[in-house]
């Protein structure tokens, strides 16, 4: 495709339950990063990638959030038991190579409710 | 820890007006200082700036960089009611340090 998708575009989930966004960088770039952004509010940065790794998970509110990268393309950003605070929309970017020296292309978000 | 101020919080302005919006950072291992417009959900990239003094133009949209005085600003000229939007400022290190944002709105 010609820019980074992700997938669901809308969520609504029960709060408790476990939820799995997934993320298509733009193909052949090499660095992948996520967003959150809660209402009202800026951008929050959660976690990237450089391939495979994440050299960065400082941005991950807390253990219940984890994610992951498999052959240097999709990634998904799993939530467990999620919480009422978790609502917020979810966004994906990704840049050719080296982190910090490109910018960032955005997907469309993921908007996840939790009630 | 790296934080970027903008200013102001938001903007009204009728159409043709100038807006000037401002950015600030501060820096460790600053890398490049990126502008986004953001109307909807996702953010579209405007500009990147990794030099001082150089100013990057597209239609009616410019901005520069001051890295002495660790500021950007962007300006909107003949601003148009499809400028309305969000727009952010992000310091690049290894990820992207996102200010609060400037709402613009432009009235006809």
């Amino acid at each position: 495709g010609a820019g980074v998708s992700q997938s669901p575009s809308n969520k609504v989930t029960e709060k408790g339950k476990d939820v799995e966004l997934r993320c298509d960088p733009i193909s052949g770039h090499t660095a992948l990063y996520w967003y959150r952004q809660s209402l009202g509010q800026g951008l929050e940065f959660l976690i990237y990638f450089q391939g495979n790794s994440a050299p960065d998970k400082s941005g991950l509110p807390s253990d219940r959030f984890s994610a992951e990268r498999t052959g240097g393309s999709v990634s998904t950003l799993t939530i467990q038991r999620t919480q009422q605070e978790d609502s917020a929309v979810y966004l994906c970017a990704s840049s050719p190579s080296e982190v910090g020296s490109y910018e960032q292309y955005f997907g469309p978000g993921t908007r996840l409710t939790v009630t | 820890e790296d934080k970027v101020v903008q200013s102001p919080l938001s903007l009204v302005v009728h159409e043709g007006d100038t807006v000037t919006l401002n950015c600030s950072y501060e820096v460790t291992n600053f890398r490049s200082l990126l502008w986004y417009k953001q109307e909807k959900k996702a953010p579209t990239f405007l500009f990147m700036l990794t030099s001082s003094g150089i100013e990057k133009k597209s239609g009616r949209l410019s901005s520069i960089l001051d890295k002495k005085e660790l500021f950007s600003i962007l300006n909107i000229t003949a601003t148009q009611t499809g400028d309305s939007a969000v727009y952010l400022c992000a310091q690049n290190t290894d990820k992207l340090i996102f200010g609060t944002g400037t709402r613009l709105q432009v009235f006809p």
